[in-house]
């Protein structure tokens, strides 16, 4: 099956400072890839769309400047959390869809605190 | 845009059981209904998924059928084992197409006891 890698697994940051994740396919090309917030005992909640090559496409209250994403190759994504504060501490999980459009397949997460 | 309901939101059954999850959108241009495992601490994992041109899929011991008429879509799990336990997500989107997004439940946590 197709398999999407997050690195790293869990990140302990301070206030202020900027925290990159990174999304890997590991053996699929991915068109489009989906970076997601999770809460506790919450749904997933889509925080943006980028296609490769492109320019994310951001959801309604996400802001681009705080989470900015790279999406340079058809294997690789990145999410740079910048000036972190604790709010953003959460679970981020990306998710990565090839050329069929059709399945969508999930990293294991990231899960990020904030001091 | 789309919207999906899922229910239960919590499902506690004995081992061997069976479990069934439910799950209603909104939008009749969605044709595509993806489920997802998550277990504490991992990212979802699919586990099944149907197309709009389907009834019913199966896969060993778990099953998804697709009403669209009624425009819901159901989990079938049977003979539950204690590993099953995990927060279950049903999922709706426009297939084939590459500018849409899955929409997801609000997941439903299945418990299932030894």
């Amino acid at each position: 099956g197709a398999v999407v890698s997050q690195h790293p697994s869990w990140v302990i940051c301070k206030s202020g400072t900027s925290v990159k994740i990174e999304c890997r396919s590991l053996d699929f090309q991915a068109t489009t890839m989906f970076w997601y917030r999770q809460f506790p005992k919450q749904s997933l909640m889509l925080m943006a769309t980028s296609n490769e090559g492109s320019k994310a496409t951001y959801e309604q209250g996400v802001e681009k400047d705080k989470f900015l994403i790279n999406h340079a190759s058809l294997t690789l994504s990145t999410l740079t959390v910048t000036s972190a504060h604790p709010e953003d501490s959460s679970f981020y999980i990306c998710s990565a869809r090839g050329f069929s459009y059709n399945e969508q397949f999930f990293g294991p997460g990231t899960r990020l605190t904030v001091l | 845009g789309e919207n999906v309901e899922q229910h239960p939101s919590t499902l506690s059954v004995q081992e061997g059981d069976s479990a069934v999850i439910k799950c209603t959108y909104s939008d009749s241009a969605s044709n595509y209904f993806p489920w997802y495992k998550q277990e504490l601490g991992k990212g979802p994992q699919l586990i099944i998924d149907i197309r709009s041109n389907v009834g019913e899929k199966k896969d060993q011991r778990i099953a998804v059928t697709l009403n669209k008429t009624a425009k819901h879509f159901s989990l079938h799990i049977t003979e539950t084992q204690p590993e099953d336990s995990a927060v279950y997500f049903c999922a709706a989107r426009l297939r084939n197409s590459g500018y849409s997004t899955l929409t997801f439940g609000k997941g439903t946590m299945l418990l299932v006891s030894p």
